[in-house]
């Protein structure tokens, strides 16, 4: 079975900062990831994915996540945050041919001026 | 525009009582599924559905169930309801194959009294 590990509950940062969210996963099978964000009191929307090619993904919002299979990381950046990128920040793994997801704990970017 | 709704969003019940959630998509997905989201844990899956008349079990499917007797819904039903199961709970739907994005409901918050 995989497993997703956030090693960040929180994150706090200012505003124009850049940011990462970390993100390890445990597999001995191929797997897809994924990054998904959560606004207050709304269901979680898709950020980007990793199935196959390039290791360096871009998404929406200026996101950006690198694949790296040696240190079985996932890990989520941004250059710059702005304020409204406030949310809660989840990392989600998919094991080749299966359709369940399982999801970290959550990462909270908290971004203050 | 094809959607995910869930209803109720939101409904405080009593210990024992039997509840139901609902969960209609308009794309045609095949696969549904439900989820729950509790502090410290993020999201954790219930129960899931492949196609009509198909249901799985999840991580925490105890206390649960769910039918599909058509593509468009998977309602889940608490049979007794029970305080361990105040939480958030998200219905998500994706087609199939590798590439399908999972899309998820808005979701409904369950207070058990």
């Amino acid at each position: 079975a995989q497993s997703v590990t956030q090693l960040d509950s929180q994150v706090p940062v200012f505003e124009e900062a850049p940011v990462e969210l970390r993100c390890n996963y445990s597999s001995s099978v191929s797997v897809y990831l994924f990054w998904y964000v959560q606004y207050p009191n709304q269901g979680l929307q898709l950020l980007l994915k990793y199935l196959s090619g390039s290791t360096l993904v871009k998404g929406i919002n200026g996101f950006e996540a690198e694949f790296n299979k040696s240190q079985t990381s996932f890990h989520l950046r941004k250059p710059s945050v702005h304020i409204s990128d406030t949310a809660e920040y989840f990392c989600a793994v998919r094991r080749s041919g299966y359709s369940t997801l399982t999801f970290g704990k959550g990462t909270m970017l908290l971004v203050s001026p | 525009d094809a959607e995910i709704t869930q209803s109720p969003r939101h409904k405080i019940t009593e210990t024992g009582r039997q509840v139901t959630l609902a969960c209609h998509q308009t794309w045609n997905h095949n696969n549904m599924f439900w989820y729950r989201q509790d502090l410290g844990h993020g999201l954790r899956l219930i129960h899931y559905s492949y196609g009509v008349h198909d249901t799985n079990k999840g991580e925490v499917s105890d206390g649960y169930s769910v039918s599909r007797s058509n593509t468009e819904d998977l309602p889940l039903t608490l049979e007794s309801a029970a305080s361990s199961q105040t939480s958030v709970y998200f219905c998500a739907s994706r087609t199939g194959g590798e590439n399908g994005e999972l899309f998820f409901g808005e979701g409904s918050r369950l207070t058990v009294l």
